[in-house]
């Protein structure tokens, strides 16, 4: 399995509160990705990141922002939680590499509820 | 823009086949596929580019039709281990991996 955690892993806020959520990699993988996953939506990607302090908007974006100050930590913040950013987010890593393939490998999850 | 997965859900007995198709209004680089069981993180399973390369698992087939920008995965003689949900994630771009998911099919395996 790839060296992927993330943090926390479970979090209960209220709405107006800033959340960061952690995403770790022992895998020295060039790209990270963070998506949400809501039912009846699939996986919505929110940021993604292609190298250190190279970052860039995915579909759902809007309240979120995202730092990568290192290869192996992607940071997720919600500057001001809403309740409509309950979800259950995943970070995900690849490396592209010289190859063409680039599947993604997926973390535990990080359950968020925003009451 | 985000691609159309049928059928939505499938129920199959162990032994019996299913193919959950994928369907993109845009044109692709390359078809990703996933698979997620309740309550665990996404798992690879297959990448399909244009041009006919492939990678992923040994079991499992898919095709990609580029003209009709559109994606099949094959599960035969289905085990109960098969049971999940199953994503395809599509590639516009194909240089930073950025996929746009459908919104899965749900697959039942009984015994």
């Amino acid at each position: 399995d790839a060296g992927i955690t993330q943090s926390p892993r479970h979090k209960v806020t209220e709405t107006g509160t800033p959340v960061t959520l952690r995403c770790h990699q022992t895998e020295n993988h060039r790209y990270m990705y963070w998506y949400r996953q809501d039912p009846g939506h699939g996986l919505r990607l929110i940021h993604y990141s292609y190298g250190v302090k190279d970052t860039d908007k995915g579909e759902v974006s809007d309240g979120y922002s995202v730092s990568r100050s290192k290869t192996e930590d992607f940071l997720l913040t919600l500057e001001s939680a809403t309740s409509s950013q309950t979800s259950v987010y995943f970070c995900a890593i690849s490396d592209s590499g010289t190859q063409t393939y680039n599947e993604q490998f997926f973390g535990p999850g990080t359950r968020l509820t925003v009451l | 823009q985000q691609p159309v997965q049928s059928p939505q859900a499938v129920i199959l007995r162990e032994g019996e086949d299913a193919v959950i198709n994928c369907s993109s209004s845009k044109a692709l680089y390359s078809v990703h596929w996933y698979r997620q069981k309740h309550g665990e993180a996404p798992v690879f399973l297959m990448i399909l580019l244009k041009g006919g390369e492939q990678k992923g698992h040994d079991k499992i087939s898919a095709s990609f039709n580029e003209k009709k920008q559109q994606s099949s995965l094959y599960l035969t003689a289905s085990q109960l281990s098969y049971s999940g949900t199953y994503f395809c994630g599509t590639d516009l771009s194909g240089n930073t991996g950025k996929l746009i998911f459908g919104q899965g099919t749900t697959l039942q395996v009984k015994p």
